[in-house]
C-alpha cells in the first residue's frame, strides 16, 4: 500500500531534550515536506527537500533541522524543543515538486 | 502577499449541499487543492484544479474557479454525516516548491 508513515504519532516531552520525528515514504517520491498545524494559522511549512542531500528552508525553519540520507526518509529534528514548538506536524510527499502532495497521519507534540 | 482565505465555520443539514470557499492572493497559482481532515487523522487529497480550468466534476465533489476573482470553491452535494470534518484549500504557484494552505474550514453536519 502506498503511504507516507510517520513515528511517534503522538509525544510529550520537556525543554530542551532533543527529539526525531521520522517520515518514511514508499512511493519512490522525490519531493518530501514537513509541515506544522497549528489552530487558527492552518499549515505551515517548515522544511522540504527535493531529493536526496537537498534541503531547504520553509516559512517556520527557526528550531527545526531535517535530513535526506536517503530518498525514503525525511526526519525532523528538534535539538533543544521549546513549548512553541508544541503542534501538530505533518510530513508530505510528492513524487516532484509542484505535483499533488500527499499526507502522513500526524505526529501531536507536546512540549512542557 | 501570501494569503488562503477560508471561512472558519460551515454547518449544514445532511442531505443539502455545502459549499466552502477559498480565496487567495497570488495569480501565479499553478494548481489549487482541496484537503480533507477527519478528526484525529492526517490530510486527504480530495481532488485539485489546475488554474486554466473553470471547473472539475468528482461523483459528488465540484471544483468552481473564478481566475479573475481568484475565488475557489468546493461544492458538495448529498452532504452526509461522513463528511463533516475539516476542509483545507491550498494553492502551489508556477516553478516554486510551496503548497500554501488556507486557515482550513470546519465543516459540521446534522441530522
Amino acid at each position: 500500500e502506498a503511504q507516507v508513515t510517520q513515528n511517534p504519532r503522538y509525544l510529550i516531552t520537556v525543554t530542551g531534550k532533543k527529539l526525531t520525528v521520522t517520515c518514511s515514504q514508499n512511493m519512490n517520491h522525490e519531493y518530501m515536506s514537513w509541515y506544522r498545524q497549528d489552530p487558527g494559522l492552518g499549515l505551515r511549512q517548515i522544511y522540504y527537500s527535493m531529493n536526496v542531500e537537498v534541503t531547504d528552508k520553509g516559512d517556520v525553519p527557526e528550531g527545526y533541522k531535517v535530513s535526506r540520507k536517503e530518498k525514503r526518509n525525511f526526519p525532523l529534528i528538534l535539538e533543544s524543543p521549546s513549548p512553541n514548538q508544541t503542534s501538530l506536524y505533518f510530513c508530505a510527499s510528492s513524487i516532484f515538486q509542484g505535483e499533488t502532495q500527499y499526507f502522513g497521519p500526524g505526529t501531536r507534540l507536546l512540549v512542557l | 502577499g501570501e494569503d488562503v482565505e477560508q471561512s472558519l465555520f460551515l454547518s449544514v443539514r445532511e442531505g443539502d449541499s455545502s459549499v466552502i470557499n477559498c480565496t487567495y492572493t497570488d495569480s501565479s497559482s499553478t494548481y489549487l487543492y482541496w484537503y480533507k481532515q477527519e478528526p484525529g487523522a492526517g490530510l486527504q487529497l480530495l481532488t485539485y484544479i489546475f488554474s486554466n480550468m473553470d471547473m472539475k466534476q468528482d461523483q459528488r465533489l465540484t471544483v468552481l474557479l473564478n481566475k479573475k476573482d481568484k475565488h475557489l470553491s468546493l461544492r458538495i452535494a448529498d452532504t452526509q454525516t461522513g463528511d463533516s470534518a475539516i476542509y483545507f484549500c491550498a494553492e502551489s504557484r508556477y516553478n516554486t516548491d510551496k503548497l500554501i494552505f488556507g486557515t482550513g474550514t470546519r465543516l459540521q453536519v446534522f441530522p
